[in-house]
């Protein structure tokens, strides 16, 4: 089975430094990638979904993500951080291709920091 | 609505006792998925709808959990013999259809379960 493991269930930031958050997957297969963001009260929003097209992967709110089939790694980075982006952040693959189900990790709670 | 709506947000029922929670989908999105949260973790599938029928309910924990969706649109997750460990948040989310790869889904806040 597929899995996503999410290193760090907190990271702290700044205002206005580099955001990034890890994930690494295990798959036999190529497989399908999402950051999904859970602002507090609010559902799940995806933020940005890689699908074997090209690795680097631009988002909404100025993320992105790139995936490494070397390092089986697809992390989340944002240049600046915002207060805007304190939120939960959780890493997703799908089962197989065709598959329609998402495989979440564990999440990563982002604080940041006036 | 605009967004897929999940009720009731909060339920707080006893150990042993029967529980619905209820999703209404994104007006034409023919996916429906139920998935479970409990605290520290992230979402956890249980089941997946194309249409009326449940096309993948692998992530079913046990035979006390049960989801239906009769007309295609709204579903229905009941459990039986609520236990404690059931106590999680439950979420619900749409996507347009079966496209394969993965696609995007919509997530409900969620129905926030406590069995005491």
């Amino acid at each position: 089975a597929q899995s996503v493991t999410q290193l760090g269930s907190h990271v702290s930031v700044s205002e206005g430094a580099l955001v990034l958050l890890r994930c690494n997957y295990s798959s036999s297969v190529p497989p399908y990638l999402f950051w999904y963001v859970q602002y507090p009260n609010q559902g799940l929003q995806l933020l940005l979904k890689y699908t074997s097209a090209a690795t680097l992967v631009k988002g909404i709110n100025g993320f992105e993500a790139e995936f490494k089939k070397s390092e089986t790694s697809f992390h989340l980075t944002k240049p600046s951080a915002h207060m805007s982006d304190a939120a939960e952040y959780f890493c997703a693959v799908t089962e197989r291709a065709g598959a329609n189900n998402l495989f979440f990790g564990t999440g990563t709670r982002l604080t940041v920091i006036p | 609505g605009a967004g897929v709506s999940q009720t009731p947000s909060n339920k707080v029922t006893e150990k042993g006792k029967y529980v619905e929670l209820r999703c209404d989908p994104i007006s034409g999105h023919t996916a429906l998925y139920w998935y479970r949260q409990s605290l520290g973790q992230g979402p956890e599938f249980l089941i997946y709808f194309q249409g009326t029928g449940a096309a993948d309910d692998s992530g079913l924990p046990n035979d006390r959990f049960f989801a239906v969706r009769p007309e295609g649109s709204v579903s229905t997750l009941k459990i039986q013999r609520t236990e404690r460990g059931d106590s999680a948040v439950y979420l619900c989310a749409s996507s347009l259809g079966d496209r394969g790869d993965g696609g995007e889904l919509f997530f409900g806040e969620g129905s926030r379960l406590t069995v005491l």
